[in-house]
């Protein structure tokens, strides 16, 4: 089974810059998750989707972040513009319905953020 | 005070010992309590989870939830040098999204 894939791996902007992060979750898993780990945290979660539909989205900030998951599949996350508090591992884990409601998710390798 | 509480570590010791992790948390209404393991550059990965209070078991490890406590612990027998990461712990409820709430993990290093 292929696992959570995530591209670019690694990413250097300049602060007030965009940026874009890619994730194609494993196949058949309606449940996708954006998580934000910054150096020495646990990951928090950005923003949930349950096919297309956002569930929780009530720690993105909105002012610079978006996701969309077009068609339920892929999903995408950008970020508009950069600050240097942005600088993070962002990474994707999706979940089938079943393993949602228990615990758990699928991790990607994630994308290193680096503002400077 | 955060929801969950974890020592970041890092944590050093020999192969062979057993390790014990812990987390406390602050919202009595988690319900399901889930240890992750994470490599240097790598997404964390899913090693055990425990629905409630109780001990399970899988191979050389072990979870263990108090809940009167608001306590949870992992314990690794036999460490290998290979179980050398950063152990994260997350919890959530049973109820809404399903939002999973994680510690800030602890280093762990196992000498050979």
């Amino acid at each position: 089974e292929a696992g959570v894939a995530q591209s670019p791996r690694y990413k250097i902007i300049e602060k007030r810059q965009s940026v874009a992060f890619w994730c194609n979750p494993i196949s058949g898993h309606a449940t996708l998750y954006w998580y934000q780990q910054i150096l020495g945290q646990g990951p928090k979660l950005l923003i949930q989707f349950q096919n297309n539909g956002v569930v929780d989205d009530s720690q993105l900030p909105k002012d610079r972040f978006s996701a969309e998951r077009l068609k339920g599949v892929d999903s995408t996350l950008k970020i508009q513009p950069a600050k240097l508090e942005d600088s993070a591992v962002y990474l994707c884990a999706s979940n089938d319905k079943w393993r949602a409601a228990q615990a758990g998710a699928f991790f990607g390798q994630g994308t290193r953020l680096t503002v400077v | 005070q955060k929801e969950v509480e974890q020592d970041p570590g890092p944590l050093s010791v020999p192969e062979g010992a057993i390790v014990s992790l812990n987390c406390t948390y602050s919202n009595s209404a988690f319900q399901y309590f889930m240890w992750y393991r994470q490599y240097s550059r790598k997404g964390p990965e899913l090693l055990m989870y425990t629905y409630s209070s109780g001990n399970k078991e899988d191979g050389r490890f072990t979870a263990q939830v108090d809940k009167s406590s608001k306590y949870i612990s992992l314990f690794i027998r036999d460490s290998q040098p290979s179980d050398s990461a950063t152990y994260l712990c997350a919890m959530r409820t049973n109820t809404g999204g399903f939002k999973t709430i994680f510690g800030a993990g602890t280093r762990l290093f196992v000498k050979a």
